[in-house]
């Protein structure tokens, strides 16, 4: 059975600093991955979507994921934090075979310190 | 925006009542899948429907059962209700059956008490 494991559940960076979330996957199949944010008391909004070919995908706000299938990781990065980062972010595998539906992490809770 | 609604944003019912919650998804998009968001559970996949067809299922309830009708908007009853039921409940919506972006409505807030 595919899963996802989101290392760590709260992750806090100052103002300017290096975002690094984690997200290891376990898929039989070459999977399709995906990075959502939630802003409090919102819905969920796509980052980014990996399919198969390049290993390093970009998203939107400045957010890119590097595809690591050696390591099964999809980890999300962001060069300079903004306070507006501040989220939950959530890290989906695809289910398997023809199944459509997303199995999410337990997500990472980002704060943002100025 | 994601271009699918959802209603009601909130709702508040005690035990051992039914509710339904509605989705409208995106233009175009043949897909419907539900989700429920709990503190304890996270975000778990309860079930999709493809251009009105149940497609996937999920850990869904046998209490609860959802439908998707010709122009596309679904439906997702929820009956004898648990104090445990209580959790935001989205809707997603996308183009195809699998693999392809899935887009969130706003949810709905689900209260049991």
């Amino acid at each position: 059975a595919q899963s996802v494991t989101q290392l760590g559940s709260h992750v806090s960076v100052s103002e300017g600093a290096l975002v690094l979330l984690r997200c290891n996957y376990s898929s039989s199949v070459p999977p399709y991955l995906f990075w959502y944010v939630q802003y409090p008391n919102q819905g969920l909004q796509l980052l980014l979507k990996y399919t198969t070919g390049a290993t390093l995908v970009k998203g939107i706000n400045g957010f890119e994921a590097e595809f690591k299938k050696s390591e099964t990781s999809f980890h999300l990065t962001k060069p300079s934090a903004h306070m507006s980062d501040a989220a939950e972010y959530f890290c989906a595998v695809s289910g398997s075979g023809s199944q459509g539906n997303l199995i999410f992490g337990k997500g990472t809770k980002l704060s943002v310190k100025p | 925006d994601s271009g699918v609604t959802q209603t009601p944003k909130h709702l508040i019912t005690a035990t051992g009542q039914r509710v339904t919650l509605r989705c409208s998804p995106r233009s175009g998009d043949l897909s419907v899948y539900w989700y429920q968001q709990s503190l304890d559970q996270g975000l778990q996949f309860l079930i999709q429907y493809y251009n009105g067809e149940e497609r996937a299922k999920g850990n869904i309830l046998e209490r609860f059962s959802a439908q998707q009708f010709p122009d596309l908007h679904s439906e997702l009853n929820l009956s004898s209700l648990e104090l445990g039921d209580s959790a935001l409940y989205f809707c997603a919506s996308s183009v195809g059956p699998a693999g392809d972006e899935q887009f969130f409505g706003p949810g709905t807030r689900l209260t049991v008490l």
